[in-house]
């Protein structure tokens, strides 16, 4: 069974859209989340953290629901330079030194002039 | 950003060679990774380190050797590799938690190796 679990896509959404992408989970001892952004051929890199409350960053809306281990973005009206993969990203729930991240495929997302 | 960095960006060899990769952290963190991401499969952690400290090893196999000589630096040391190893080769750093709890990772730019 995978860690994280992501609709890979891809999307292709007009600019301005309004687009979701959802996520799974197995391990309920996660305690940190994230969304990160990876563009072609480029390394990954944090877009947000994703908190109980659900928390927003300009068009960018994260939900986490530990009831149901699931975890999405919303992101409204699409720009072009939104274009990339989104990772949907978990800890391992150990308390070790280091953090151990567990990282789904990836939902590719086009948006189309 | 500079924020992590990775050489070589390009690494092409052939099975019988020895190769290195090269990692540098420039944000003061204490933990660093090496991970392994191939077509159409999420990033696979590969080593941890902290705190100087190799703390976790994924049954990676043996031909990959990596070495941790201060918490700015990070090594891979490739030798005997198959060309099923060809992938991308992600550092990333980040905060222990004896730093406070901060799981961000940062990652470098990636070596892209093809093994031939």
């Amino acid at each position: 069974r995978k860690e994280v679990e992501q609709d890979p896509g891809p999307f292709n959404v007009p600019e301005g859209a309004t687009v979701a992408f959802n996520c799974t989970y197995s391990n309920s001892a996660s305690q940190s989340f994230f969304w990160y952004r990876q563009d072609c051929r480029k390394e990954p890199k944090l877009l947000m953290s994703v908190y109980s409350s659900g928390n927003e960053d300009g068009r960018f809306t994260a939900q986490l629901n530990r009831a149901s281990q699931y975890i999405s973005l919303l992101i409204r009206d699409s720009k072009l330079s939104d274009s990339a993969t989104y990772l949907c990203v978990v800890n391992d729930g150990t308390w070790t030194g280091a953090n151990n991240l567990f990282f789904g495929t990836g939902t590719r997302l086009t948006v189309i002039p | 950003e500079t924020g992590v960095t990775q050489t070589p960006r390009h690494l092409v060899m052939g099975m019988t060679n020895k190769k290195s990769l090269k990692c540098e952290q420039h944000l003061g963190h204490n933990a660093m990774y090496w991970y392994k991401q191939s077509a159409k499969k999420p990033l696979e952690l590969m080593f941890v380190y902290s705190l100087e400290e190799r703390v976790e090893n994924n049954s990676v196999p043996s031909r990959f050797s990596p070495e941790c000589p201060n918490s700015s630096h990070l090594f891979l040391h490739l030798h005997t590799l198959q060309p099923e190893d060809s992938a991308l080769y992600l550092c990333a750093s980040s905060k222990d938690r004896t730093s406070g709890r901060t799981d961000t990772q940062y990652f470098g730019p990636g070596t892209r190796l093809t093994v031939l």
